[in-house]
């Protein structure tokens, strides 16, 4: 199985702070990497696919980066509305898998 | 648009199997090349895949699950299910479905059911 660890595991930042959250990957995934928003009670929400493409309708303020076995998802001025818990998922394995979650708290 | 939603019973006694359905509606699952998956997530935990069907009806299963599961499509109704067989407490958790997706050769999943939870428990 491929092991994807996210690093914070938590954050406390304040509205308007740039915050970025890694994910690393135990070997090499290509850019075989998405990035989820899952606020409480809700459905994880797609952001970023392949690394660094933008999901339609989601805001500029995110972007992603990475290749091989280092991520990055940052929020350029974090807003309200980002309190949340962050996933990254690989898929360039069969097995699909998630790294623990990164939760962005007040 | 594209809508996903979960049906099931919400408690399954221990040793019985585990059924969901879960209603596509704004798209045929039988068209385009798309993944229909399911994820689980323990309460307060992470998120699991549990494995996918494919529009043609091939699968690909979590293998720490796949002596235990079956993922299949009904097109007739729209719909695709997930069955797990003797469940115990362990396999408690809020179930989603969800669509996966491919482009340029890289998969995401980018419509989710709203979830469903399912406790184990006599």
């Amino acid at each position: 199985d491929i092991q994807m660890t996210q690093s914070p595991s938590s954050l406390s930042p304040s509205v308007g702070d740039r915050v970025t959250i890694t994910c690393r990957a135990s070997q090499s995934i290509s850019n075989y990497l998405n990035w989820y928003q899952q606020k409480p009670g809700k459905a994880p929400k797609l952001l970023i696919y392949a690394a660094s493409n933008l999901q339609s309708g989601v805001p500029s303020r995110f972007s992603g980066s990475g290749s091989g076995t280092d991520f990055t998802l940052t929020i350029s001025s974090l807003q309200p509305e980002d309190f949340a818990t962050y996933y990254c998922q690989q898929t360039y394995s069969t097995l699909w898998t998630f790294g623990q979650g990164a939760k962005v708290e007040f | 648009q594209v809508q996903l939603q979960e049906s099931g019973p919400g408690l399954v006694k221990p040793s019985q199997t585990l059924s969901l359905t879960c209603t596509v509606s704004g798209a045929s699952i039988s068209s385009g090349s798309y993944y229909w998956s399911w994820i689980r997530q323990p309460a307060g935990k992470g998120l699991e895949w549990i494995g996918h069907v494919y529009t043609l009806g091939s699968t690909n299963y979590n293998p720490s699950l796949e002596s235990r599961v079956t993922i299949s499509l009904d097109t007739s109704k729209n719909q695709f299910s997930l069955r797990l067989n003797s469940v115990t407490a362990a396999d408690t958790a809020v179930y989603y479905c969800a669509r996966g997706r491919v482009q340029y050769y890289f998969y995401s999943l980018d419509v989710w059911g709203q979830g469903t939870t399912v406790t184990v428990s006599s």
